[in-house]
């Protein structure tokens, strides 16, 4: 069964630091694009980022571009975020999802874990 | 990357189609075949239910359809169930190497 836990959520202050984590099982990891989506509290899903199967490129929404970045471990199967100085507005539910193309791009999500959640908050 | 353009409610009674829009720029829906749409029931993780304009994923029932045409696309659940009051997202990659989210859209069973 494929299966995404994701991990390392809690309260942080603003202008602080946060790294999520991402463990996946059930399917060749390393062969599959990835992404973290969050959503903040009674709000729309938001994309977050993305990272090619390879890890060899990787994409941010505007709202967390220069401030979080995506990594992999594809030996570990798991997927990264680190998250610096955070903003208020980044309060949510961060969800790990698997991207459904073998060895393409960061397209669509397929499987979809419960979610981490992220407080910030002075 | 402004977010896609979704209605917030659609509605319809049990039997009925419905179908919900999606309305991008040439820089993202206009321009990539990959738009896909999502069901969210309350506190439940989004689900899959169409990946590349129309394809629909296996397990998927055949009530739900996708399509586009020029910068819009939009999603057709037919045979409308009670089970299908959920919000709905589509999402689109774009030129900058990102993909956005619709608005997302409330879809009420009467």
């Amino acid at each position: 069964e494929v299966q995404l836990v994701e991990s390392g959520g809690g309260l942080v202050q603003p202008g602080k630091s946060l790294r999520l984590s991402c463990a996946a099982s059930g399917f060749t990891f390393a062969d599959y694009a990835m992404h973290w989506v969050r959503q903040a509290p009674g709000k729309g899903l938001e994309w977050v980022s993305g990272i090619r199967w390879n890890g060899g490129s990787s994409g941010y929404g505007d709202s967390v571009k220069g401030r979080f970045t995506i990594s992999r471990d594809n030996a570990k199967n798991s997927l990264f975020l680190e998250m610096n100085s955070l903003k208020v507005e980044d309060t949510g539910l961060y969800y790990c999802a698997k991207d459904g193309t073998r060895w393409g791009d960061y397209f669509y999500m397929d499987v979809w874990g419960k979610g981490t959640t992220v407080t910030v908050s002075s | 990357q402004s977010a896609l353009t979704q209605p917030a409610s659609v509605s319809g009674s049990p039997g009925q189609s419905i179908t919900i829009s999606c309305t991008g720029t040439s820089s993202d829906v206009g321009g990539y075949s990959y738009v896909s749409w999502y069901q969210q029931h309350p506190d439940k993780a989004p689900k899959l239910i169409i990946y590349d304009v129309s394809h629909r994923p296996s397990g998927v029932s055949n009530r739900f359809s996708g399509s586009k045409s020029g910068n819009a696309a939009s999603l057709t659940i037919s045979g409308l169930q009670a089970e299908d009051e959920a919000d709905y997202y589509c999402i689109s990659y774009t030129a900058s190497f990102s993909l956005v989210f619709g608005t997302g859209t409330k879809v009420t069973v009467l």
